[in-house]
């Protein structure tokens, strides 16, 4: 496979369900990240990984923990969500700082999240 | 904080018609700047980029030219044709390498034959 992978392409859940949403990339890249994109909203960045240390947590909530055992894998843990959490969950990746990288990021297809 | 600011749409347009699709940004520094484009069930992909003034980034037809002292960064097609319907993100890193994008909020096009 190339670029960026997501699984699931789609996840219903319950509130008091746990689910985990998986991204691979095979672009050789340092950098991952999270993104939430919702109706009528700018795509919000959740979580940057830089190297496999998180550099970034822009104000999510604990129901959302994010793991990155490695450079090219990059898992969302989901637990306890809310309805208003259901949104598509975009995972990207790029050069990692430091390398050159001019700031593009190469995203993957995403999950569509719904939460009953 | 870094922002940008694009038309909302949904923008409606005929085949062969001439496409611009404004962006505008706030930022400190100098970003780089993307264009991306999001076809439906999909995620984003790269149309074109720029990382400094006055630079042009182009690909399939598209074009935008980085605009240091108007603080802008417009999509433009010469030609458009029903497959380029998507909605074009309008987005700029300030931090050049593992740092979050700001995006604009997304321009729906729709291209009718």
């Amino acid at each position: 496979e190339t670029g960026v992978t997501q699984t699931p392409r789609h996840l219903v859940m319950g509130m008091t369900n746990k689910k985990s949403l998986k991204c691979e990339q095979h672009l050789g890249h340092n950098a991952m990240y999270w993104y939430k994109q919702s109706a009528k909203k700018p795509l919000e960045l959740m979580f940057v990984y830089n190297f496999k240390e998180q550099t970034e947590n822009n104000s999510v909530p604990s129901r959302f923990s994010p793991e990155c055992p490695n450079s090219s894998h990059l898992f969302l843990h989901l637990h306890t969500l809310q309805p208003e959490d259901s949104a598509l969950y975009l995972c990207a990746s790029s050069q990692g700082r430091g390398r050159g990288g001019q700031g593009e990021q190469f995203f993957g297809p995403g999950t569509r999240l719904t939460v009953l | 904080g870094d922002s940008v600011t694009q038309m909302e749409g949904p923008v409606t347009l005929s085949e062969e018609a001439f496409l611009t699709i404004n962006c505008t940004y706030t930022a400190t520094g100098y970003p780089s700047l993307f264009w991306y484009v999001q076809y439906p069930g999909e995620g984003l992909q790269l149309l074109l980029k720029a990382t400094k003034a006055d630079d042009k980034g182009s690909n399939k037809g598209f074009e935008a030219t980085y605009r240091k002292e108007t603080t802008s960064f417009h999509l433009e097609k010469g030609s458009v044709q029903v497959s380029d319907s998507a909605v074009y993100f309008c987005a700029l890193s300030a931090g050049g390498g593992a740092d979050g994008l700001t995006f604009g909020k997304g321009t729906h096009l729709i291209i009718q034959p």
